[in-house]
């Protein structure tokens, strides 16, 4: 069974940077063809696609955010880490991380709630 | 990047009535495009894959069409469950993109 959960701060200050955790069970990100992705969506908009980190360690960024987002694995390939730097009251939104095989999201984590501010 | 112009914004269907979404991309995007069925409060479901696919576990009165850069979504016959947002996502090319997402609700 998959499961995926994320994990945050619940609320930062602006400036500071966000730090998000996707732990997941039922699969490995070793295996060929596996790709986790974090995705927002603010309340009430669209969803917008961050990053993501495949089964080989290559990384692909939104150029929208690219220069402020990390993403990066653990060894054991059972968890994928989101930074952003810098953030600002337009981060305020719901964070998903979500697996996918060739650009399919089939699997999704629950989502949590990042708030900026002061 | 590609752009996913999505319309309508929102609908409003009749139970049993049949209902189209529609998704364009500003450049040829080889199937490679989702729907997604999101309630409020949850996250996105995967209803469509590769424009036609139907997920597992999905009604098949659910059904998705198109090639190139134009797609879309059909509920046959609404039911009462489908009520919510969706949206399209094309995986063609990084960065993703979805659609801006279509209000369903019943009338």
């Amino acid at each position: 069974q998959v499961t995926l959960k994320e994990s945050g701060p619940g609320m930062l200050q602006p400036s500071k940077t966000l730090s998000l955790t996707c732990s997941f069970s039922g699969f490995s990100l070793s295996t060929s063809g596996m790709v986790v992705s974090w995705i927002r969506q603010p309340s009430g908009k669209s969803l917008e696609w961050l990053a993501a980190i495949d089964w080989d360690g290559d990384k692909y960024y939104n150029p929208s955010l690219k220069s402020r987002l990390t993403v990066s694995k653990d060894t054991s390939n059972t968890q994928v880490f989101l930074k952003i730097t810098s953030v600002d009251i337009a981060d305020t939104a719901t964070y998903y991380c979500a697996r996918s095989t060739i650009a399919v999201f089939a699997y999704w984590g629950q989502g949590t709630l990042v708030t900026v501010s002061s | 990047d590609i752009q996913m112009t999505q319309s309508p914004p929102s609908l409003s269907a009749s139970l049993g009535e049949t209902v189209s979404i529609e998704c364009r991309a500003s450049e040829d995007i080889y199937s490679n495009l989702a729907w997604y069925q999101q309630k409020s409060g949850k996250s996105p479901q995967l209803l469509i894959y590769y424009a036609s696919s139907l997920q597992d576990g999905v009604p098949s009165r659910f059904s998705g069409s198109g090639s190139g850069t134009q797609y879309s979504l059909k509920i046959s016959g609404m039911q009462p469950e489908d009520e919510g947002v969706y949206y399209c996502l094309q995986g063609s090319k990084y960065p993703l993109t979805f659609g801006s997402g279509t209000k369903l609700e019943i009338k």
